[in-house]
C-alpha cells in the first residue's frame, strides 16, 4: 500500500542554483499539499490542489517558489534561485475529500 | 494571535504517567480536528481525528470544548515509544492548518 512519495530525501545545494522537489500522492486522492516545517515556523502550507488545479497559492513565500500539478500522480515544488533561508524540511501531503491528509517522508533541503 | 496554538513544551514525565495536552484555535468556524504525531526527523502522522462528544482511543482520549475552541488530548499509563511531538491540526474549509507541537519526553 504505496503511500506518499517524494523525492529526493536530501538535497544539499548553494545557494542561486535551482531546486526541484518532487511528489506523487496516494492514488485515488484529490487533493495534494505542499508544507515547508522549521523550527521556529512549525508547518506551513506552501500551496495546494484540488483534482490538479492550485487552489492557494497565498504561503508560498515570493515569486522564486513555484508549484506545477501536471496530472493526478505527480507535482513538483521548485525554487529559483535557492537562498541559504530556504533551507527546511519540505513535505508533500494528500487526501481524498474532507478526508485527513496522509503526508511523504519529506525533503531535507539545505542551501550553502 | 495565531489560528492554532500550542504549548511547546517539552513535557518530561515518566513511564506510566498520565499527561495531556491543549490546543487552542481562533476559528469558530472550524469543521474538523484531529492529533498528528511527528517522531524526530520524520513525516506527522495521523494519530487520531477528534469529535465532538469526545472518542478514546486504547490509552488515547482526544475531547472537543467548541465553547472555548479548544481540543485536547490525554495519554495514560505512557510508554517511552509514546516520546514524539504531538500536532494538532483544524480545518474550516480549507486544508488542515497546524499547530507547532507539544513535544513530549517519556523517561524510564
Amino acid at each position: 500500500d504505496a503511500g506518499v512519495i517524494q523525492s529526493p530525501r536530501h538535497e544539499v545545494t548553494e545557494m542561486g542554483q535551482e531546486v526541484t522537489l518532487r511528489c506523487k500522492p496516494i492514488s485515488g486522492h484529490n487533493s495534494l499539499f505542499w508544507y515547508r516545517q522549521t523550527m521556529m515556523r512549525g508547518l506551513e502550507l506552501l500551496i495546494y490542489f484540488n483534482n490538479n488545479v492550485p487552489i492557494d497559492d497565498s504561503g508560498m513565500p515570493e515569486d522564486r517558489f513555484s508549484a506545477k500539478m501536471p496530472n493526478a500522480s505527480f507535482s513538483t515544488l521548485k525554487i529559483q534561485p535557492s537562498e541559504p533561508r530556504d533551507s527546511a524540511v519540505y513535505f508533500c501531503a494528500s487526501s481524498l475529500r474532507d478526508q485527513p491528509q496522509h503526508f511523504g517522508d519529506g525533503t531535507r533541503l539545505s542551501i550553502l | 494571535r495565531k489560528e492554532v496554538e500550542q504549548d511547546p513544551g517539552p513535557f518530561n514525565v515518566p513511564e506510566g504517567a498520565t499527561v495531556a495536552f491543549n490546543c487552542t484555535y481562533s476559528n469558530s468556524a472550524s469543521q474538523s480536528f484531529f492529533w498528528y504525531r511527528q517522531d524526530c526527523r520524520k513525516e506527522p502522522k495521523l494519530l487520531m481525528s477528534v469529535y465532538s462528544s469526545g472518542n478514546e482511543d486504547g490509552r488515547f482520549t482526544a475531547q472537543l470544548n467548541r465553547a472555548s475552541q479548544y481540543i485536547s488530548l490525554l495519554i495514560r499509563d505512557s510508554k517511552l515509544s509514546d516520546s514524539a511531538t504531538y500536532l494538532c491540526a483544524v480545518k474550516r474549509d480549507t486544508p488542515l492548518v497546524f499547530g507547532k507541537g507539544t513535544r513530549l519526553s517519556v523517561i524510564a
